[in-house]
Formats: structure tokens, sequence, C-alpha cells
């Protein structure tokens, strides 16, 4: 089946480091992604990685690969009250179309 | 360009009507996607056009369901007859003709079936 999966809840505090994770179905999925959703809005990508990378720095974000297992973390440094935010991973499986498998996302606290 | 545009932002209707939702991608991009979220879930795929062409939908657009993209540019999603089911978020999406660098999404349309 296509699942992707991510635990639902992760509270931090502020100025600690947020780990969320995500084990994705696909072994041959080429590019996996991290979107942002704040509420009542829709998506905002914060960063992806292609597969034949293990690792991935964009300023706050770390994105780390493992392909062995299926697993794609992201890792916020320093989080702040405005990283409050539902996060998702997605990955583009090998079927020969674009489309998207979500996870169900995980919903980050940062506590103040 | 402001990004992906989809309106109306929010929709009430009462069961058995129609809705129509439109969804005006990034100019530059030549895909465009649908999307359905509904509450506690991650977005799921209901189909995509490349250009004017609806390359793939999903078993979850039923026979009710109908998206066109009939120049290339906006898109509008129509929904028939619609079910206290049909609840949920409407999402749109655009990217490059590969999509490998990732979608920009609209802000969704927000159906409520009463």
């Amino acid at each position: 089946g296509e699942d992707v999966e991510q635990s639902l809840f992760l509270s931090v505090r502020e100025g600690d480091s947020s780990v969320i994770n995500c084990t994705y179905t696909d072994s041959s999925s080429t590019y996996l992604y991290w979107y942002k959703q704040e509420p009542g809005a829709g998506l905002q990508l914060l960063t992806y990685i292609f597969s034949n990378m293990d690792m991935k720095q964009d300023q706050r974000l770390t994105v780390l690969l493992n392909k062995k297992d299926k697993h794609l973390s992201l890792r916020i440094a320093d989080t702040q009250t405005g990283d409050s935010a539902i996060y998702f991973c997605a990955e583009i499986p090998t079927s020969g179309t674009y489309k998207y498998i979500f996870g169900t996302g995980t919903r980050l606290k940062v506590l103040a | 360009d402001t990004g992906v545009s989809q309106n109306p932002r929010h929709k009430i209707t009462k069961r058995g009507q129609n809705v129509t939702f439109r969804c005006d991608p990034i100019s530059e991009h030549n895909r465009l996607y649908w999307y359905r979220q509904t509450l506690g879930q991650g977005p799921e795929f209901l189909t995509y056009f490349q250009n004017e062409a609806q390359l793939e939908k999903s078993r979850l657009l039923s026979d009710r369901f109908s998206a066109e993209r009939p120049k290339g540019s906006f898109s509008t999603l129509e929904i028939q007859r619609t079910e206290q089911g049909d609840s949920a978020m409407y999402l749109c999406a655009s990217s490059h003709r590969t999509g490998n660098d990732g979608y920009t999404f609209g802000s969704g349309t927000r159906l409520t079936v009463v």
C-alpha cells in the first residue's frame, strides 16, 4: 500500500531542537519533501531532498535520509513559536506520475 | 505573480447542490493539481493537468466530480449533488513541468455541506 507514516504530535520548548520523523513506502522514490501547514492555510514547501543524498541543510533545517530503512527526518534548530504548525512529509512514488503521497502530518507545538 | 489563487476561500452549501471552485496557478507553471484534505489527514490526490490535458484522476474522484483546465491556465473543480462526505479543504497547486522542485499550493477552498 501507499502509506507514509508520521507521529501525530510533538511538543518542544522554545530554543530547543525539534526532530520530526517520517517513514515512506517506495524505496525507489527519487524526491522526498517537507511541507509546513499553518492553521487555515495551504501547504508551504520547506525543503526537499534527492534520493542520492543522505543529508541536506538549509539554515535552521536539516533533512536526513536513510534509504535502507526508508526513513526521513526533519530537524529544526532553535525552534521558535512561529514554527508551531503541522508538518507533512511527501514522496513521489516512481509510478510514472507526479502526484504526491502525503503523510498524515505531525503537529508541532512550541512552548514559550 | 502573487502565487496560486483559489476562490472562494469558504463555501457552505446544502446537500444536493452543485458547487464550483476556481484555481489560478502561477502563470509560468504548466502543471496544475487538485488535492482534498479532511480534518486531521494529509492531502489526498484528486487529479492533475499538464497544460489543458487531464493526465491522471484518482479513484477518489467519483462521477460527481469534474475538473477542467480549458485554456491551460486557470482550472475549475465542480462537485455535483454534494454530500456531507464532500466536506473538506480542496487544495490546488501548480508546478513546473517536472514538479521535482516542489509544488506551490494555494490557500484552499473550505467546503462545508450541511
